[in-house]
């Protein structure tokens, strides 16, 4: 079946670093890509929406300078959290699908930030 | 706008009994559709079941079922057979109107679901 891996699985790093998050899918073309975050005992809340040559779209309340996204082809797409703060660890996860109605998720990545 | 409601915070069941997870929705969209994921403690969210709003009949998957009472607006999964295994969070989500050949997913609180022996 489809598949979306993500990479790295986890990240400790320092206050004021920027930590990459990539997100592929393995065995279909992804133009829409989502990137969703957990905090712990707590649902999925989607930060923004991925887009194969184009901007991302950020859902209200998340920086886009912050969290920067780059969908640089059909089956990578990638998050890049800048000047990571404690505030900023969380479980990362993303999201792709062949068609609308099929999503699948990656292994997501959970970032702590010292 | 959207809105999914579980109201399990958590469920207990025994191996091998049948188990039914609640899920509500709320849209104003005659297109819609439901997805049903599991959550084990490694985090992954597992793809489970999809119910359509057009479906006719409801969605099975193995010993998955999706129970889709659209007046109701309820998509509740009923678990058969219940093993050690399925012990996790499950979320109930619903999907935006497509935009092209994607849509963004809204999830529920979820459910935590403990088989015991």
């Amino acid at each position: 079946g489809a598949v979306v891996s993500q990479h790295p699985s986890r990240v400790i790093c320092k206050s004021g670093t920027s930590v990459k998050i990539e997100c592929r899918s393995l065995d279909f073309q992804a133009t829409t890509m989502f990137w969703y975050r957990q905090f712990p005992k707590q649902s999925l809340m989607l930060m923004a929406t991925s887009n194969e040559g184009s901007k991302a779209t950020y859902e209200q309340g998340v920086e886009k300078d912050k969290f920067l996204i780059n969908h640089a082809s059909l089956t990578l797409s990638t998050l890049t959290v800048t000047s990571a703060h404690p505030e900023d660890s969380s479980f990362y996860i993303c999201s792709a699908g062949p068609g609308f109605n099929t999503q699948y998720f990656g292994p997501g990545t959970r970032l702590t930030v010292l | 706008a959207q809105k999914i409601t579980q109201t399990q915070p958590g469920m207990f069941v025994q191996e091998k009994e049948a188990v039914t997870l609640d899920c509500t929705y709320d849209t104003s969209d005659p297109s819609y559709g439901l997805f049903w994921y599991k959550q084990p403690s490694s985090g992954e969210m597992i793809f489970l079941i999809y119910q359509g709003s057009y479906d006719q009949q409801n969605a099975t998957e193995g010993r998955y079922s999706l129970n889709f009472q659209k007046a109701r607006k309820s998509a509740n999964l009923v678990i058969s057979a219940s093993q050690l295994g399925d012990s996790a969070m499950y979320f109930c989500a619903m999907r935006d109107p497509p935009a092209g050949t994607a849509s963004k997913l809204t999830f529920g609180t979820g459910t935590r679901l403990q088989v015991t022996l």
